[in-house]
């Protein structure tokens, strides 16, 4: 089946504990990117991926990182995680651009305590 | 800062009714436009995409795109409870590498 997973889907963690949030696709698409879902203020992009060892911001960059090192993963890192970072967080990717069909994982819910 | 508008709502039609949802996008330059539907506590799917001035109709949807006066729109005929979800207004940005999202129209369709 073709499809974006994601991991975890839920995770509570405390201020400055760094974590990684995993994407895979096993669509063999060139383009991937992170956005994060908040109340009112909609679907930012985070960070994307126009192919491997290819990556560049979004709009809203701080306190992320990333890395594609192979075609089908895009992790999410924060390497010292605060409370505004809470949100929904979806990763999604498409066969070129971000202007072709984008597939969503089905996201990952983040508390920082 | 490039901008996509839509209403909030909620929008509340009766089912067999047509929902009408608006968006209006800030940068002149986009060429690529979408609907996203996005169901509580699900993820995004795409409805409909449209790339030229006019109409584009897909079973029950019609998106529609006015460039001159940078709006999108996307018409549901007959509506149905299952169409109830939020829906997310995209316009392309920067030459293909990102979206920007509306904050996306709620609609409730009551039977």
């Amino acid at each position: 089946e073709a499809q974006v997973t994601q991991n975890p889907r839920y995770l509570i963690t405390v201020t400055g504990k760094k974590l990684t949030v995993t994407c895979s696709q096993n669509m063999n698409h060139e383009y991937m990117s992170w956005y994060r879902q908040d109340p009112g203020l909609g679907l930012r992009q985070i960070y994307y991926s126009m192919n491997v060892e290819v990556t560049d911001k979004g709009d809203v960059p701080e306190g992320y990182k990333v890395s594609r090192k192979e075609k089908r993963n895009f992790p999410l890192i924060l390497e010292s995680p605060s409370p505004n970072q809470t949100s929904l967080y979806f990763c999604a990717s498409s066969i070129l651009a971000a202007n072709n069909e984008q597939f969503f994982g089905p996201g990952t819910r983040l508390t920082v305590l | 800062q490039k901008e996509v508008e839509q209403n909030s709502g909620p929008l509340s039609v009766p089912e067999g009714a047509i929902a009408s949802l608006n968006c209006t996008y800030s940068d002149r330059g986009s060429q690529s436009f979408f609907w996203y539907r996005q169901y509580s506590g699900k993820s995004p799917e795409l409805i409909m995409s449209i790339y030229s001035n006019g109409d584009k109709e897909d079973g029950r949807f019609t998106a529609q795109l006015n460039k001159a006066s940078q709006y999108v729109s996307l018409l549901i005929r007959d509506s149905q409870p299952s169409d109830s979800a939020t829906y997310l207004c995209a316009s392309e940005a920067q030459a293909g590498t990102a979206l920007i999202f509306g904050k996306g129209t709620t609609l409730s369709v009551s039977s």
